[in-house]
C-alpha cells in the first residue's frame, strides 16, 4: 500500500525559505507512472494546489506561487521535495504531498500524506 | 487562476440525498472531463471520492456519484449517513497543465 510522509521545519521565519520533503513507500517514484504533487491548506481556508513534478524533474506550479516555488525529486531516496522562498504569514498552512498530476494524462490526487503544519512567524 | 465556486454549506437528514455544485469562472476551466472530488475530515488526509467527473475509485461507496453539465460539475451523496459529515472539494485540471481546487463545501448531517 502506498504511503506518503511529509517532513520538514514546522516554523519558518518571514522572508526565509520553507523546505519540505515527502518520503514515498510502497511504490517507486522512478516508475514514471505518476506525477507527484504538493497541496496546502491555510488555517480555516480551502485547499490550494501548489504544483507537481514528474520523475524526470519537469515541474508545473500554481501561477500565483510560480516565482517562489521549486520542486525536486531524489529517486535514490524515493522522495520529492518542495522549497518556497520569501515566505510570509500568508504561507502558514498544512502542507500535503500527494500522488497525482499530469503525466501524459491528468491524474487525480489519489493518495495523500497526513500533512504537516508549517507556521511562518518571527 | 481563480478557485472553482462551491456552496459554503450543504445539509441534509440521514437517508436523504444532497448535491454539491462546482462551477468554473470561465467555461474552459471545467472544459475537460477531468474533475475530481475529495472528502476531507479535519485533521486527516483528504480522500479521493470521484475522478474524471463520474468514476469512483475502488472502495468508495456507490452512494457517491458525479456528473457535469456545461461548466458546472456536481457531487451527489445518496442515503446520507453521519460519517459523510466532512468538507468536500472539487478539483479540475486546466488547459494550462495546472490544477485548481474549489472553495470547499461543509456537509452537515442534521
Amino acid at each position: 500500500q502506498l504511503r506518503l510522509q511529509e517532513a520538514g521545519s514546522g516554523l519558518v521565519k518571514p522572508s526565509q525559505t520553507l523546505s519540505l520533503t515527502c518520503a514515498v513507500s510502497g511504490g517507486s517514484i522512478s516508475s514514471g507512472d505518476y506525477s507527484w504533487s504538493w497541496i496546502r491548506q491555510p488555517p480555516g481556508m480551502g485547499l490550494e494546489w501548489i504544483g507537481y513534478i514528474y520523475y524526470s524533474g519537469s515541474t508545473y506550479s500554481n501561477p500565483s506561487l510560480k516565482s517562489r516555488v521549486s520542486m525536486s525529486v531524489d529517486m535514490s531516496q524515493n522522495q520529492f521535495s518542495l522549497k518556497l522562498t520569501s515566505v510570509t504569514a500568508a504561507d502558514t498552512a498544512v502542507y500535503y504531498c500527494a500522488r497525482g498530476g499530469y503525466n501524459g494524462y491528468p491524474l487525480p490526487f489519489d493518495s495523500w500524506g497526513q500533512g504537516t503544519l508549517v507556521t511562518v512567524s518571527s | 487562476q481563480s478557485a472553482l465556486t462551491q456552496p459554503a454549506t450543504v445539509s441534509g437528514s440521514p437517508g436523504q440525498s444532497i448535491t454539491i455544485s462546482c462551477t468554473g469562472a470561465s467555461s474552459d476551466v471545467i472544459y475537460f472531463d477531468y474533475v475530481s472530488w475529495y472528502q476531507h475530515h479535519p485533521g486527516k488526509a483528504p480522500k479521493l471520492m470521484i475522478y474524471d467527473v463520474t468514476n469512483r475509485p475502488s472502495g468508495v461507496s456507490n452512494r457517491f456519484s458525479g456528473s457535469k453539465s456545461g461548466n458546472t460539475a456536481s457531487l451527489t451523496i445518496s442515503g446520507l449517513q453521519a460519517e459523510d459529515e466532512a468538507d468536500y472539494y472539487c478539483s479540475s485540471y486546466t488547459p494550462s497543465n495546472t490544477y485548481v481546487f474549489g472553495t470547499g463545501t461543509t456537509v452537515t448531517v442534521l
